[in-house]
């Protein structure tokens, strides 16, 4: 079985420009979480989204910052016009249901 | 809020030696916790858990405590092998409100064993 799948695996962004992570889940899961690790800390969490739906985004910035999980395809964080301090791994989390979370390998984003 | 402080890293031990992560938490409530692993490049794996104050979790080998009275989860292993080089994470989910799908990590330990 394909475990979470996120790309790209490595992102480079300039300063001012946007930039689209994509989580895949695991088949069959219809619950997506992501998770965002700054530099020299835990991972955090963002946001919680079922099929179509936003169920709790209360970690995630209220400005630039936004996730989708559509009825096809994979999740998407976007993060618009990044500034340095986005540069951190985001990691994106699967599950059938409200019980173990299975991860993906993390997009590690760079804004220069 | 919650809140999880772990053993800083990096460990390096020689194959064979006997592993402490120690782990400590700040929550509301009563949490689970959970040790995850992670290889390199791969993404994070469920370790081991435990639900409830003196439950013992254990996977692999490894094993954990919860001890409600000290608020610690400690990550513990007899004999370590090469292939346990990775980096773990101590984490807890919330009992709150229904919340309890939202993890709280610590910043990790990368532990490299030795032959």
């Amino acid at each position: 079985n394909a475990g979470v799948m996120q790309n790209p695996r490595h992102l480079v962004r300039r300063r001012g420009q946007e930039a689209r992570l994509r989580c895949s889940p695991v088949k069959g899961h219809s619950h997506v979480y992501w998770y965002r690790q700054l530099p020299e800390e835990g991972l955090k969490f963002m946001v919680y989204l079922q099929k179509e739906n936003i169920i709790d985004e209360s970690g995630m910035p209220k400005e630039r910052f936004s996730a989708e999980f559509p009825k096809e395809g994979p999740s998407i964080l976007r993060i618009q016009q990044v500034v340095r301090g986005d540069s951190a791994a985001y990691f994106c989390a699967s599950s059938p249901g409200l019980e173990e979370q299975f991860f993906g390998p993390g997009t590690r984003l760079t804004v220069l | 809020g919650d809140s999880v402080t772990q053993m800083e890293g990096p460990v390096t031990l020689s194959e064979e030696a006997f592993l402490t992560i120690n782990c400590t938490y700040t929550a509301t409530g009563y949490p689970s916790l959970f040790w995850y692993v992670q290889y390199p490049g791969e993404g994070l794996q469920l370790l081991l858990k435990a639900t409830k104050a003196d439950d013992k979790g254990s996977n692999k080998g490894f094993e954990a405590t919860y001890r409600k009275e000290t608020t610690s989860f400690h990550l513990e292993k007899g004999s370590v092998q090469v292939s346990d080089s990775a980096v773990y994470f101590c984490a807890l989910s919330s009992s709150l409100g229904g919340s309890n799908y939202k993890l709280t990590f610590g910043k990790g330990t990368l532990l490299t064993v030795n032959p």
